[in-house]
């Protein structure tokens, strides 16, 4: 089976701009995470989507959003992009979101997003 | 809110000598524990995690993590190093399973042939 998929691998961007990044879900998963990992940092939570619906939002500024569509892949949007948005953006898709035994996240290789 | 130390920046071990990464952890409520490892240029890796009961979890690759409520610690443990296992560790809480890791900063493990 195909592991979660992420596009794309890398990016640069200039600041000011915007960034769409796409996540593709473990076929069966429902719940989709996002994930800020900085270098020489752990990975930070964003978003977690369940079932299309925002189920949990990270210490993260407006600019930052994500939507999940019905076939459970997900994007992450950046707007107004700042130097300090560089980072390896992670996504993490597990079966259900909450209160499972078999709630482990499985990951993405990632998208490393650098903002110039 | 969640969160988890790691306080040791590197581990240094010889081949073949036990492996112990260090982990404590601060939640409310009953916490969910994770441990993950990341290779160079590649996402997180699942290794084990402990939800309840035995307090000694087994994982992949021959890893095991004891949960030790009083003392607030999930140290993740292998009783033989391979060189292959030089890559950085992330132990990770949720509370109630949530979904919402709180990671710690990662320990870079490094076994020397």
């Amino acid at each position: 089976d195909a592991g979660v998929t992420q596009s794309p691998t890398h990016l640069i961007k200039t600041r000011g701009q915007h960034v769409t990044l796409r996540c593709s879900p473990i076929s069966g998963h429902k719940s989709v995470s996002w994930y800020q990992q900085v270098l020489g940092q752990g990975p930070q939570f964003i978003f977690q989507y369940y079932e299309k619906e925002e189920r949990g939002r990270g210490n993260f500024p407006d600019r930052f959003s994500a939507r999940q569509f019905p076939n459970y892949s997900s994007e992450l949007n950046v707007n107004a992009l700042l130097l300090g948005d560089s980072a390896l953006y992670l996504c993490a898709s597990s079966y259900k979101n909450s209160g499972s035994l078999y709630n482990e996240q499985f990951f993405g290789p990632g998208t490393r997003l650098t903002v110039l | 809110a969640q969160s988890v130390a790691q306080p040791e920046d590197q581990v240094n071990v010889a081949e073949g000598n036990p492996l112990t990464v260090k982990c404590t952890y601060s939640v409310s409520g009953n916490p969910y524990l994770f441990w993950y490892v990341q290779y160079p240029n590649r996402g997180l890796q699942f290794l084990l995690k402990y939800i309840t009961g035995d307090n000694l979890v087994k994982g992949s690759y021959g890893f095991e993590a004891e949960f030790n409520k009083s003392q607030t610690s999930f140290h993740l443990k292998k009783p033989s190093a391979l060189v292959s296992d030089s890559a950085l560790y992330f132990c990770a809480v949720s509370p109630y399973g949530n979904n919402r890791l709180a990671f710690g900063k990662g320990n870079q493990v490094v076994v020397i042939p």
